[in-house]
């Protein structure tokens, strides 16, 4: 399986509850990237990875939402205080590294439910 | 507003050609790609073009892009029902490595 996984595929929790979404990129990568894709939108970015430090964490919506990679493979995802408006399917994607065209490969992502 | 704008349905029929638009506002994009999603499942790079090209060519898909205009198209020849899908576009802005994706076009190809 040489393609980016991403675990649960499906999450449903209650509102207030914390959750944790994983991603394993392709072997390899050391660009790691969280988009959000709600209903009827498409992705938006949330944070992505260079290595083990988080390049970019402009959009990640607020403070209840945290990703840490600590040995720059594997990655997760860390949802505080789950709200209903955080409903939506969380994708990972990964690429050889930043910078010019590289392309980003996307794992089929993690539909998250809030109730 | 959105960044990178697209509407939202196309409905052809099978064999028929299809085009899907897009308009972007960010001029100094590097790259600009075309993503499609099938039900259920997640993003599969179609295709991109680099923002110095014209046009791109790759089988049955051919990119144009309009620099002036900031337009970019996706044309599909020859249409099949397996191309039914969502079509994203998305930019890649200068000095970013991140995506901008517009909401999406729905393409319907029916028999």
């Amino acid at each position: 399986g040489a393609g980016v996984s991403q675990t649960p595929s499906n999450k449903v929790t209650e509102k207030g509850k914390y959750v944790e979404l994983r991603c394993d990129p392709i072997s390899g990568h050391t660009a790691l990237y969280w988009y959000r894709q709600s209903l009827g939108q498409g992705p938006e970015f949330l944070i992505y990875f260079q290595g083990t430090g988080a390049a970019d964490d402009s959009g990640l919506p607020n403070d209840r939402f945290f990703a840490v990679r600590p040995e720059g493979s594997v990655s997760t995802l860390k949802i505080q205080r789950t709200e209903r408006g955080d409903s939506a399917v969380y994708l990972c994607a990964s690429s050889p590294q930043t910078g010019g065209m590289e392309t980003q490969y996307f794992g089929p992502g993690t539909r998250l439910l809030v109730l | 507003g959105e960044d990178v704008e697209q509407s939202l349905f196309l409905s052809v029929r099978e064999g028929d050609s299809s085009v899907i638009n897009c308009t972007y506002t960010d001029s100094s994009s590097t790259y600009l790609y075309w993503y499609k999603q099938e039900p259920g499942a997640g993003l599969q790079l179609l295709t991109y073009i680099f923002s110095n090209m014209d046009m791109k060519q790759d089988q049955r898909l051919t990119v144009l892009l309009n620099k002036k205009d900031k337009h970019l198209s996706l044309r599909i020849a020859d249409t099949q029902t397996g191309d039914s899908a969502i079509y994203f576009c998305a930019e890649e802005k200068s000095g970013y490595s991140t995506l901008t994706f517009g909401k999406g076009t729905m393409l319907l190809v029916s028999p």
